[in-house]
């Protein structure tokens, strides 16, 4: 079936630095999202994006983050700087529509930050 | 095949009566946690188990890590709590291997 793929699984940084986080999203879908997930705890809402914009943001989804597709390539989430509170996994997802119309996800992106 | 099969992929229920959700693992799994979608698309967390069973309100959760499987009991269904429901397990040190869904609709 449809994947959404992640790139890297697996980053580790350092505290102060940018990271860009890569999902391919499935190929005609128009809506995408990134969540996190802190170890051992619940998987949380970060963002959802339609058309070039920000639909929905959540508290989590601080100042220092940035979220951008430009013209089909990936779906990018930039963390710039990084601090060792955003270390966790990042789940992107993509669906064709918004109206309970499924997602799908990528495996995650395990962010170390050191 | 699926590492994590959900079942039904669809369900109707008249508001007030009560039903389960399935998902089937075909590998260990260290915990589950299910999430209803909700009409903006954006997924609700509803419960998150490394064992056992959890409650809230008219929700009930089990994951049977022997077995390999867990349930979400949707007990004296109301309208609102019609939406996709998913279940994802804990596969590895941290990937998240969702369900297919169930899309769950409430009649009158």
């Amino acid at each position: 079936g449809p994947k959404v793929l992640q790139i890297p699984s697996h980053q580790i940084i350092d505290m102060g630095q940018m990271v860009t986080l890569n999902c391919d999203p499935v190929s005609n879908h128009l809506y995408f999202y990134w969540y996190k997930q802190i170890l051992g705890q619940q998987m949380e809402f970060l963002v959802n994006f339609y058309n070039g914009k920000v639909m929905e943001k959540s508290k989590l989804f601080k100042d220092q983050f940035s979220v951008e597709r430009p013209d089909g390539s990936y779906f990018t989430l930039k963390i710039q700087p990084t601090a060792l509170e955003d270390s966790a996994v990042y789940f992107c997802a993509s669906s064709f529509d918004r109206s309970n119309e499924r997602l799908f996800f990528g495996h995650g992106t395990k962010l170390s930050v050191l | 095949g699926d590492q994590v099969e959900q079942s039904p992929s669809a369900l109707s229920l008249h508001e007030g009566t009560s039903s389960a959700l399935r998902c089937n693992f075909t590998t260990t799994t260290r915990s589950v946690q299910w999430f209803r979608q909700n009409s903006r698309g954006s997924l609700i967390n509803l419960f998150y188990l490394a064992s056992g069973t959890k409650e809230n309100g008219r929700l009930k959760s089990a994951f049977d890590s022997k077995e390999l499987y867990s349930t979400l009991h949707i007990r004296d269904a109301q309208l609102e709590d019609s939406g996709t429901y998913f279940c994802a397990a804990e596969e590895g040190s941290w990937q998240l291997i969702f369900g297919s869904g169930t899309q769950l609709t409430v009649m009158p």
